[in-house]
């Protein structure tokens, strides 16, 4: 119930390329679906985040792609960047301010 | 702001000896949590307070862990005794009720390895 699933563990794309993870759920009273990058030795930050009222969100070349029915959603980098090689977490919050974070997706895009 | 201080941002330390991590929050917020971060298991919540209050510490992984939160601008999660399998990094990460985003703001974490 209180599981969010990530896939892939890992990713390796092309500079210019686009880059899709992907996350699941189940806990149905989530409210709040955000993304976190994270770069080695830091702690994790907020890159986009999407209410699930709301099937899709941009912001510049991150898109989340929101599928309530499904339980399904997704981050989209478009035009990915050696800058863009971190580690993402998908996360849903529950009631009360619970924070649940997927397993991470490590990406790495070559040059 | 200077943002979610942690410390130490490593420590060694063998099996049986007592750790102590501190937090010191972003000034204002009312929520903190502790996650700990391992390859195996990812970023798994421990703890969190709303208010100075633990709210939910079903999380933490056994009676050696412990947290306290005695004021809004500081907190602390120790384990007594330390063991191997307790080596990970441990975040902490406070955010404000009130902010409609509910973003989570993260220290730098504290690299823990238990000999």
């Amino acid at each position: 119930q209180q599981q969010v699933k990530q896939s892939p563990q890992s990713l390796i794309v092309q500079k210019g390329g686009i880059s899709i993870i992907n996350c699941a759920y189940e806990n149905t009273a989530f409210d709040y679906f955000p993304w976190y990058q994270q770069f080695p030795g830091k702690g994790p930050a907020l890159l986009i985040a999407i209410r699930p009222d709301v099937s899709e969100k941009k912001e510049g070349r991150f898109t989340i792609s929101f599928n309530k029915s499904a339980k399904q959603f997704s981050l989209h980098i478009m035009d990915s960047q050696p800058g863009d090689s971190a580690t993402y977490f998908c996360a849903a919050r529950s009631q009360g301010g619970k924070l649940i974070f997927g397993q991470g997706t490590e990406l790495s895009v070559k040059p | 702001d200077a943002g979610v201080i942690q410390s130490p941002r490593h420590e060694v330390t063998e099996m049986g000896q007592e750790v102590t991590l501190r937090c010191k929050p972003i000034s204002g917020h009312d929520y903190l949590f502790w996650y700990r971060q391992t390859m195996m298991r990812g970023l798994e919540l421990l703890i969190y307070f709303n208010n100075n209050v633990p709210i939910d510490d079903s999380g933490m992984p056994e009676d050696r862990f412990s947290a306290k939160m005695p004021n809004a601008s500081f907190s602390t999660l120790k384990i007594q005794p330390s063991e191997p399998r307790d080596s990970a990094v441990y975040f902490c990460a406070s955010s404000l009720s009130s902010q409609n985003t509910g973003e989570l703001f993260f220290g730098e974490g504290s690299r823990l390895t238990v000999l």
